[in-house]
C-alpha cells in the first residue's frame, strides 16, 4: 500500500514552454503533498506544501507565479513550471501524507526528470 | 527552522563489513527523525524512523539508527553490507505533527567495495 506515482518520469521542453507533471497517490488519500526538488548528486529541497483545496505554501526563494501548484483532489496534485528556463532543469519529486495519519510519514514518487533546453 | 548535517559525502566499504552514516541535526523544536535511501534515478525509500520511544530503531534491509538527544545525532548503522547496498542515504527530519515537509542532509554516497 501507500504508492504514490507521478506522470510524466521525464520530459524535455523548449525554453519558454511550460510544463505539468501530475503527482497521485494511488490506494490512499493525501491531504497533503509536498513537491521537492533535487539538482544533479545533492538533496533534496523543499519547494512548496500543498494543502488539498487551499491554496500552497511556498518555501522561501520560490516563486509561486513560475511553480504552480494545485491540489484539487484527494489523490492528485500538479506542479506546473511556467516559462520554464534551462535552470529548471532538475529531478522533481513529489510526497503525499496520508489523511488522518498523525506520525507524519510522507511516501514518496519516483519523481520526475525536466530537461529545458 | 531546521538543519540536518551529513558529515561523509562518500564513504566506501568492504562488502560484508560494517558501515556507520552519520547525521547530526539542529533544531529549535523537537523532530520527527528519517533515513531514507535513493537508488540511481530513483525516487526515495524510507529505511526507518525514530517518532518517540525506544532510542534504537530497526529498519528495512538490516539497517538500524540510534538517537541521541544530547549529541543531536541519529547515526545509521549496518553490520554487514552488501553489493546492494551501494545508493544514497539521505538523512531528514520534520518537526512533531508531521504538517511541515522534510528537512534533507545533502546525503552519503555509500560505496560497496567487493
Amino acid at each position: 500500500g501507500a504508492v504514490v506515482s507521478q506522470h510524466p518520469s521525464w520530459v524535455i521542453c523548449k525554453s519558454g514552454t511550460s510544463v505539468k507533471i501530475e503527482c497521485r497517490s494511488l490506494d490512499f488519500q493525501a491531504t497533503t503533498m509536498f513537491w521537492y526538488r533535487q539538482f544533479p548528486k545533492q538533496s533534496l529541497m523543499l519547494m512548496a506544501t500543498s494543502n488539498e483545496g487551499s491554496k500552497a505554501t511556498y518555501e522561501q526563494g520560490v516563486e509561486k507565479d513560475k511553480f504552480l501548484i494545485n491540489h484539487a483532489s484527494l489523490t492528485l496534485s500538479t506542479l506546473t513550471v511556467t516559462s520554464a528556463h534551462p535552470e529548471d532543469s532538475s529531478f522533481y519529486i513529489c510526497s503525499a501524507k496520508a489523511s488522518g495519519q498523525g506520525a507524519s510519514e510522507q511516501y514518496f514518487g519516483p519523481g520526475t526528470r525536466l530537461t529545458v533546453t | 527552522a531546521q538543519s540536518v548535517t551529513q558529515l561523509d559525502s562518500q564513504v566506501p566499504v568492504f562488502e560484508e563489513a560494517p558501515v556507520e552514516l552519520r547525521c547530526n541535526y539542529s533544531s529549535s523544536v523537537s523532530v520527527y527523525l528519517f533515513w531514507y535511501v535513493q537508488y540511481p534515478n530513483q525516487g526515495l525509500q524510507l529505511l526507518l524512523k525514530y517518532l518517540s520511544g525506544s532510542t534504537l530503531v530497526k529498519g528495512i534491509n538490516g539497517f538500524e539508527a540510534e538517537f541521541n538527544k544530547s549529541q543531536t545525532s541519529f547515526h545509521l548503522r549496518k553490520p554487514s553490507v552488501h553489493i546492494s547496498d551501494t545508493a544514497e542515504y539521505f538523512c531528514a527530519v520534520t518537526p512533531l505533527g508531521g504538517a511541515d515537509g522534510l528537512t534533507f542532509g545533502k546525503g552519503t554516497h555509500l560505496i560497496i567495495q567487493p
